[in-house]
């Protein structure tokens, strides 16, 4: 399998609910970065986390990284229906690559 | 924005067409990249240019030939391509080589095409 799977593959919440989205990866990272597409567009950098780093904020996202269990988080609090997209990891080994996962489709109901 | 533009947005082509998807960027970033994306399948990473100079081709068949003529422009040029090649092309560059430097990537919209 590829070095990012993102979990669940699909997610359906409530406006004003948390979203919690798992991505879990097999190499040693360099750095893992969250990308979000809406539906038949390009992707759009979120955040990015080191590997020295435990947890990192951006207004209402939250991203944790644990490198021993090789597994990032990402937590949307407060949802909005304009959350809805696809949401990526992308994890950098120690190359020059970015390897992407499938993805987790988030939809927030209004 | 992005920064990133694609062209066309949309293209349906033949089996025997030859056709070229456009995409260029006004970040004055050195790193190129073109991506496939199939549905339920990880983004594919197709070719990589730095400096205009391939560094990366993923094992893509020669029907899909890239040419990056600056750093700003890079081309996929297609030729008898195959149905199963329809797919969410998207472009992306980034300051330097993304991955281990800790770079973003910045994405273009993508071009949907359609191999009839």
């Amino acid at each position: 399998s590829q070095q990012g799977e993102e979990d669940p593959q699909a997610l359906s919440i409530q406006e004003g609910e948390n979203a919690t989205m798992n991505c879990s990866y097999k190499t040693s990272i360099n750095n893992l970065q969250w990308y979000r597409q809406n539906s038949g567009r390009g992707l759009v950098h979120l955040i990015l986390i080191r590997s020295n780093e435990r947890e990192k904020h951006s207004g209402r996202l939250r991203v944790t990284l644990d490198t021993s269990k090789k597994s990032s988080s990402l937590l949307i609090t407060a949802s909005r229906a304009a959350d809805t997209a696809s949401y990526f990891c992308a994890t950098a080994p120690v190359t020059d690559k970015l390897i992407f996962g499938t993805g987790t489709r988030l939809q927030v109901f209004p | 924005e992005t920064g990133v533009t694609q062209t066309p947005r949309h293209l349906v082509m033949g089996m025997t067409n030859k056709k070229s998807l456009k995409c260029e960027q006004h970040l004055g970033h050195n790193a190129m990249y073109w991506y496939k994306q199939s549905a339920k399948k990880p983004l594919e990473l197709m070719f990589v240019y730095n400096f205009k100079e391939q560094t990366e081709n993923n094992s893509v068949p020669s029907r899909f030939s890239p040419e990056c003529p600056n750093s700003s422009h890079l081309f996929l040029h297609l030729h008898t391509l195959q149905p199963e090649d329809s797919a969410l092309y998207l472009c992306a560059s980034s300051p330097v080589l993304a991955g281990g430097t800790g770079r973003e990537q910045f994405f273009g919209p993508g071009t949907r095409l359609t191999v009839l």
